[in-house]
């Protein structure tokens, strides 16, 4: 597989469920990234991790917390979650330096009932 | 936080020209991105603009004027796969990267 890879593509969790999104990148980048993106809202950082360290935690709620292993594998679980927590979840990576440029994985649709 | 603001939508004729603006009010400047999002797919990158004129790939255009906070993306000779969001993207000073809401492109035969 080739590029940013996030399971499952799609989510319908109740609020008192726990559930985990995971994201893998396969072009040997340091830094990964959650976004959150909402309809006709700008894309929302969540989290970044560089070289599996958090370098940036953007006042997200505590029911989402997320975990780096190593610098290929990120993921983001989900507890307690509020109908509002419904989104698209997109994972990023990127090669710090120079243009720094985002690629992308499709996203987690998530439902929260 | 940072202003990002680009028109919510656009439509065009399949083989015409769309021009997609994007002003930014931003704390220092290091780099101006636009990226491509189709429907239910991942964001992708098209260009990077870090000093000021036009950068062309193929069909696809983008132009950076530092002084006015300002670019454009320019489409040429739309076909119907253009349909999509197109994503403005600036980093600031402080090398924080922000996005805009995003403009749908709707290209019509």
């Amino acid at each position: 597989e080739t590029g940013v890879t996030q399971t499952p593509r799609h989510l319908v969790m109740g609020m008192t469920n726990k559930k985990s999104l995971k994201c893998e990148q396969h072009l040997g980048h340091n830094a990964m990234y959650w976004y959150k993106q909402s309809a006709k809202k700008p894309l929302e950082l969540m989290f970044v991790y560089n070289f599996k360290e958090q370098t940036e935690n953007n006042s997200v709620p505590s029911r989402f917390s997320p975990e780096c292993p190593n610098s290929s594998h990120l993921f983001l679980h989900l507890h307690t979650l509020q109908p509002e927590d419904s989104a698209l979840y997109l994972c990023a990576s990127s090669q710090e330096g120079g243009a720094n440029v985002l690629t992308f994985g499709a996203g987690s649709r998530l439902t929260v009932l | 936080g940072q202003n990002i603001d680009q028109p919510t939508e656009m439509t065009a004729t399949e083989g015409a020209i769309v021009q997609i603006n994007c002003t930014y009010q931003t704390s220092g400047f290091n780099g101006l991105f636009w990226y491509q999002q189709h429907a239910g797919e991942a964001p992708t990158f098209l260009s990077y603009n870090v000093l000021d004129g036009l950068e062309e790939k193929g069909r696809f255009s983008s132009f950076l004027s530092r002084s006015k906070g300002y670019s454009y993306l320019l489409l040429k000779e739309l076909q119907m796969k253009d349909s999509a969001s197109y994503l403005c993207a600036v980093r600031d000073g402080d090398y924080k990267l922000s996005f805009g809401a995003g403009t749908t492109v709707t290209v019509r035969a």
